[in-house]
């Protein structure tokens, strides 16, 4: 089965400029997430989708920061304009999602990631 | 979501086994205690999740205390491919689906 795949693996671009990330997840998942990774630090959520819906954005800095899933499957994520703060890794991850035994269904399994460097 | 506390770093031969601690005094009841892991250059992966009893599988073993307030991920012969940034997550399994991924802990298995 295959896993979580994104690409670029690594994108080198100036501040300023546009970047996107794209995102397949595992089959049959739901819900798909999008982190953010600073050197040396664990994963940080940015947006959360159920299906097409982003049902969790908090964290996401929408003046610069995009994302979309059309059709519940794909994602992008978008910066424009980027800032040499933004450098990091971008995971994305996704879940089965619905309930099992009353529970929200939470195992994460995680792509390889975009590591992201703003000159 | 309690927070966790893990030691920044361990240490662990390759074939011995590997014992990492983690404290979530704050949990609540209905508060899983879930492990990841991340090797250099890759996304985390999942271990291994437990609420009250002891859980096994083919990875690793997870130990968690009457109290709940600690636990422990044992990896029973550890290799060098196990070296990895071990991260030690609460989880209440609502609709957040949001992880709190601290720092984790950098195992370091030598030859």
């Amino acid at each position: 089965e295959a896993g979580v795949v994104q690409s670029p693996r690594y994108k080198i671009i100036e501040k300023k400029q546009p970047v996107a990330f794209w995102c397949n997840p595992i089959s049959g998942h739901n819900t798909l997430y999008w982190y953010r990774q600073n050197l040396g630090q664990g994963p940080e959520l940015l947006i959360r989708y159920e299906n097409e819906e982003a049902v969790d954005d908090s964290q996401l800095p929408k003046d610069r920061f995009s994302a979309e899933r059309l059709k519940g499957v794909d994602s992008t994520l978008k910066i424009q304009p980027a800032e040499l703060g933004d450098s990091a890794v971008y995971l994305c991850a996704s879940s089965l999602g619905g309930l099992a035994g009353g529970r929200l269904q939470e195992t994460q399994y995680f792509g390889p990631g975009t590591r992201l460097l703003v000159l | 979501d309690a927070k966790t506390t893990q030691p920044t770093s361990m240490d662990c031969a390759e074939g011995r086994a590997a014992n990492l601690p983690c404290n979530h005094s704050t949990i609540s009841g209905n508060e899983y205690v879930y492990w990841y892991r991340q090797i250099h250059s890759q996304g985390p992966q999942y271990i291994i999740h437990g609420l009250k009893n002891n859980e096994t599988n083919e990875m690793a073993s997870l130990i968690i205390t009457e109290d709940r307030k600690s636990s422990t991920l044992i990896l029973p012969h550890a290799t060098l491919r196990d070296t990895a940034v071990y991260y030690c997550i609460v989880d209440r399994g609502s609709t957040l689906g949001r992880l709190y991924f601290g720092r984790g802990t950098q195992l370091t298995v030598w030859p």
